[in-house]
């Protein structure tokens, strides 16, 4: 069982939909949980960070953490065109101080049609 | 500020050759990490390098090398390169420090080996 599980999709919706991504893991040490967006032909860029368990909200995104159940969650709601990409998570034992080691899921590609 | 930049952006090599990849972080920023990203296997963390020594190693073959400048500059080599060494090859910077960090990614360096 790899550490982190993410469905590659691809997943297509219309613009407006709101769109769930979601990430399973198997460690429970994990304490950090990111989502990065990649565009074709780019480096990811980080979208939300959240710490332990809980919701975090950044304007139409909303990254959740339910460690109990060791699952997280995006939410994308009115999805635009423009949130064409692939979408990572990515999760680490222990943020302070060292930064490398960040565990991928292999990404979800999305496509939203206008 | 400027981003993270590497460079070559695209390298093309033979089997059993070797390449140098080359990484320069956000001013300001001390620690690099490199990641491997191909589609079989998603972002892999390489190594982490922090104030010129290496801070973190991930599962790779001792094939995979890397080193920081006292300028924060990172390279990283491969050597004897296989063919399924093609992939793209990420740096990101982050300030290293203790709390949370982000990481800053590169566009990448696609290195295809023939």
């Amino acid at each position: 069982q790899k550490e982190v599980e993410q469905d590659p999709g691809p997943l297509s919706v219309p613009e407006g939909a709101i769109v769930s991504l979601n990430c399973t893991y198997s460690n429970s040490a994990f304490q950090y949980f990111m989502w990065y967006r990649q565009y074709s032909r780019k480096g990811p860029e980080l979208l939300m960070y959240t710490y332990s368990s809980g919701n975090k909200e950044d304007g139409r995104f909303t990254a959740q953490v339910d460690k109990s159940s060791k699952y997280i969650s995006l939410f994308i709601r009115d999805s635009q065109p423009s949130d064409s990409a692939t979408y990572l998570c990515a999760m680490s034992v222990n943020y302070g101080g060292s930064q490398g080691n960040l565990i991928f899921g292999k990404g979800t590609k999305l496509s939203v049609k206008p | 500020k400027a981003g993270v930049t590497q460079t070559p952006r695209y390298l093309i090599k033979t089997r059993g050759q070797q390449v140098t990849l080359s990484c320069s972080p956000i001013s300001g920023h001390r620690s690099v990490s490199w990641y491997q990203q191909t589609p079989g296997q998603g972002l892999q963390f390489l190594f982490e390098y922090f104030s010129e020594t290496q801070r973190n190693k991930g599962n790779f073959p001792g094939r995979f090398s890397g080193r920081q400048f006292s300028n924060s500059r990172s390279e990283m080599n491969v050597s004897t390169l296989e063919l399924g060494d093609s992939a793209l090859y990420l740096c990101a910077s982050s300030g290293g420090t203790i709390g949370y960090n982000e990481q800053f990614f590169g566009p990448g360096t696609r290195l295809t080996v023939l």
